[in-house]
């Protein structure tokens, strides 16, 4: 179990540019999840996948927003045309199995400033 | 709909001295809940949780937390707070009706410990 790994760590981009996002989940697990956290909040639920599907978006997710997750294994979040409000730090989570009661695990983040 | 609040946006405690975080959630069904912690600039690390059966929880670090369904309540405790404690501290909630085992996040309560 190495962990949920997020990449990068940290992404300063002007607004207006497209960035992208990386997760790669904890290896058997077939749940993915994607939240975004500002500052002094918890975090926000954005999207879910299971293995390949994208089963639910939160109203939060703009058409600007786009989430991926080819073959049910490492998963994406492009935000086009960045806005200084999307400026949040973007959480990866996994989990196991089709059960509500496997807890979430979390990575450590991707930090997103937008100038 | 659900929500989790944390009333205690900031909190201080001398090292040694116990702890006490307050979690309410509104929610109609039997919740599944959780806390989580978060060292700055990391992420989300899980402290417990609770789905059925013996309300109070044993967590790892020393923690442990009572669900109370007449009260709405899942308080986090720890008897003797190290300084190594410090940091933010999220309560969660998950539901079989939500979909893929989402999580609601509370918005945090700080913890600060005094030397």
């Amino acid at each position: 179990d190495t962990g949920v790994s997020q990449n990068p760590r940290h992404k300063i981009t002007k607004r207006g540019q497209n960035v992208t996002f990386r997760c790669d989940p904890i290896s058997e697990h077939n749940r993915l999840y994607w939240y975004r956290q500002t500052l002094g909040q918890g975090p926000e639920f954005l999207t879910y996948f299971q293995n390949e599907a994208q089963l639910e978006k939160s109203r939060l997710l703009s058409d600007r927003f786009s989430a991926e997750r080819p073959k049910g294994s490492f998963s994406t979040l492009e935000i086009q045309r960045t806005e200084q409000g999307d400026s949040a730090m973007y959480l990866c989570a996994s989990a196991w199995g089709s059960g509500y009661n496997s807890p979430l695990h979390f990575g450590n983040g991707t930090r997103l400033t937008v100038t | 709909a659900q929500s989790v609040t944390q009333p205690d946006i900031h909190i201080t405690v001398s090292e040694g001295a116990s702890l006490e975080l307050r979690c309410n959630y509104s929610y109609g069904a039997t919740p599944y809940l959780f806390w989580y912690v978060q060292s700055p600039g990391q992420g989300l690390q899980l402290l417990l949780k609770y789905f059925s059966g013996d309300t109070l929880v044993q967590g790892i670090k020393g923690f442990e937390a009572e669900f109370k369904r007449s009260q709405s309540s899942f308080n986090l405790r720890k008897p003797s707070v190290h300084w190594s404690d410090a940091a933010e501290y999220f309560c969660a909630v998950g539901s079989f009706y939500n979909q893929g085992g989402k999580l609601i996040f509370g918005q945090g309560t700080e913890l600060s410990v005094k030397p």
